[in-house]
């Protein structure tokens, strides 16, 4: 089975601009949950998505929003970007809830910079 | 809320060296616990997990029990390779009905010398 796959792997953008990442979960997952990992705040979680609704969102602002599509798919999107924006992107998922443990898998992760 | 914490890195050992990374957790009820793993330049590899008291995870010679009592689920090796250089990452997750979301610890990181 494949794994958890997300593009681009490596994105490059200036202040002001948007951003738009994508994660493809595994086979029969439901769930996609997004994390930020920066070298001072760690790992963040931003928010979950299952059947296309947004479960549980993390503490971040606006700017950050997401989407599921029918086919599980994720997308987050990052409007006005900031120089703090720049990190490690980090798609997970999982069957769901109700699903025994629901183990989170992740992808490789896209790596954002912002000049 | 929820928190996980990890011993300070960098751990440094020698080959065959016997390997031991702390994680104790604050939370409600009985958390899933996890170990992932993350290696330079990738995402996070799921190592092991435990899902109630007493249980053991194991995977490729890593160890962790889940410690109720001690609120504690600390790996263990007991001989690393250089191959197991990497930053590993403690983490819980509620079984609270709609709550998926992983808490981290800030990560270990091992360093393993010839």
């Amino acid at each position: 089975k494949a794994g958890v796959t997300q593009t681009p792997r490596y994105l490059i953008k200036t202040r002001g601009q948007q951003v738009t990442l994508s994660c493809s979960p595994i086979s029969g997952h439901r769930s996609v949950s997004w994390y930020q990992q920066t070298p001072g705040q760690g790992l963040q979680f931003l928010f979950e998505y299952f059947s296309e609704t947004q479960r549980n969102k993390g503490n971040f602002p606006g700017r950050f929003s997401g989407r599921q599509f029918s086919n599980s798919r994720s997308e987050m999107n990052v409007s006005t970007l900031e120089l703090g924006d720049s990190a490690l992107y980090l798609c997970a998922s999982s069957l769901g809830p109700g699903q025994g443990t629901d183990t989170q898998y992740f992808g490789p992760g896209t790596r954002l910079t912002v000049l | 809320g929820n928190s996980v914490t990890q011993m300070e890195g960098p751990v440094t050992l020698s080959e065959e060296a016997f390997l031991t990374i702390n994680c104790t957790y604050t939370a409600t009820g009985y958390p899933s616990l996890f170990w992932y793993v993350q290696y330079p330049g990738e995402g996070l590899q799921l190592l092991l997990k435990a899902t109630k008291a007493d249980d053991k995870g194991s995977n490729k010679g890593f160890e962790a029990t889940y410690r109720k009592e001690t609120t504690s689920f600390h790996l263990e090796k007991g001989s690393v390779q250089v191959s197991d250089s990497a930053v590993y990452f403690c983490a819980l997750r509620p079984h609270t009905g709609t709550a998926s979301k992983l808490t981290f610890g800030t990560g270990t990181r091992l360093q393993v010398t010839l």
